[in-house]
């Protein structure tokens, strides 16, 4: 089974803010990722956080992370239609591998 | 600056035959990794090669093989195609913890 949990689907309408959530395993990951998947593309990076930090926040976008239950969420402020896609949560365990979760598709509506 | 750039984007085998993906990567960026992402499914890891050596294995059979170039360009091979093998497969390049992802090839397996 996947080591990164999200949940598969949320659908959100326009301008509303989207929450995606996120668990990890691996109390040693460094940094946190968030990734985002448009319909045939390749993944564009979002935004990630270092382990240390409980938020950071960065335009529309805010991260929050609880260490303690190994818990990491997306923020996204004003969504849009161009928001719509599948978002991957990744954490490294260790420096070279990427441990990527199953994907949140985003749908928004009008 | 040119992004990782990945060939060919899309390509179509049989089974038993063997296929050769290329990477390049960001200009300065020394590590590359590549993973494997079937459909509705989050990227699996497959290498990481650092300096031309290999630094990481995900679990994949001996099929899969890959070398990192001089120039830091990469290639990824696979025997004995198989259909399972059909899948989005992706390149990311990174010079910190910030892997930056190619479009990707996407290999169909008849």
């Amino acid at each position: 089974g996947e080591d990164v949990e999200q949940s598969l689907f949320l659908s959100v309408r326009e301008g509303d803010s989207s929450v995606i959530n996120c668990t990890y395993t691996d109390s040693s990951s460094t940094y946190l990722y968030w990734y985002k998947q448009e319909p045939g593309a390749g993944l564009q990076l979002l935004t990630y956080i270092f382990s240390n930090m409980d938020m950071k926040q960065d335009q529309r976008l805010t991260v929050l992370l609880n260490k303690k239950d190994k818990h990491l969420s997306l923020r996204i402020a004003d969504t849009q239609t161009g928001d719509s896609a599948i978002y991957f949560c990744a954490e490294i365990p260790n420096d070279y591998k990427l441990s990527f979760g199953a994907g949140t598709t985003v749908t928004v509506r009008a | 600056d040119a992004g990782v750039t990945q060939s060919p984007t899309h390509l179509i085998k049989t089974r038993g035959q063997h296929v050769t993906l290329r990477c390049s990567p960001i200009s300065g960026h020394k590590s590359v990794s590549w993973y494997q992402q079937v459909l509705g499914q989050g990227p699996q890891f497959i290498f990481q090669y650092y300096e031309k050596e290999e630094r990481g294995r995900g679990n994949f059979p001996d099929r899969f093989s890959a070398r990192q170039f001089p120039n830091y360009s990469s290639e990824l091979n696979v025997n004995a195609l198989l259909l399972g093998d059909s899948a989005l497969y992706l390149c990311a390049s990174s010079l910190d913890l910030a892997p930056t992802f190619g479009a990707g090839s996407r290999l169909t397996v008849l």
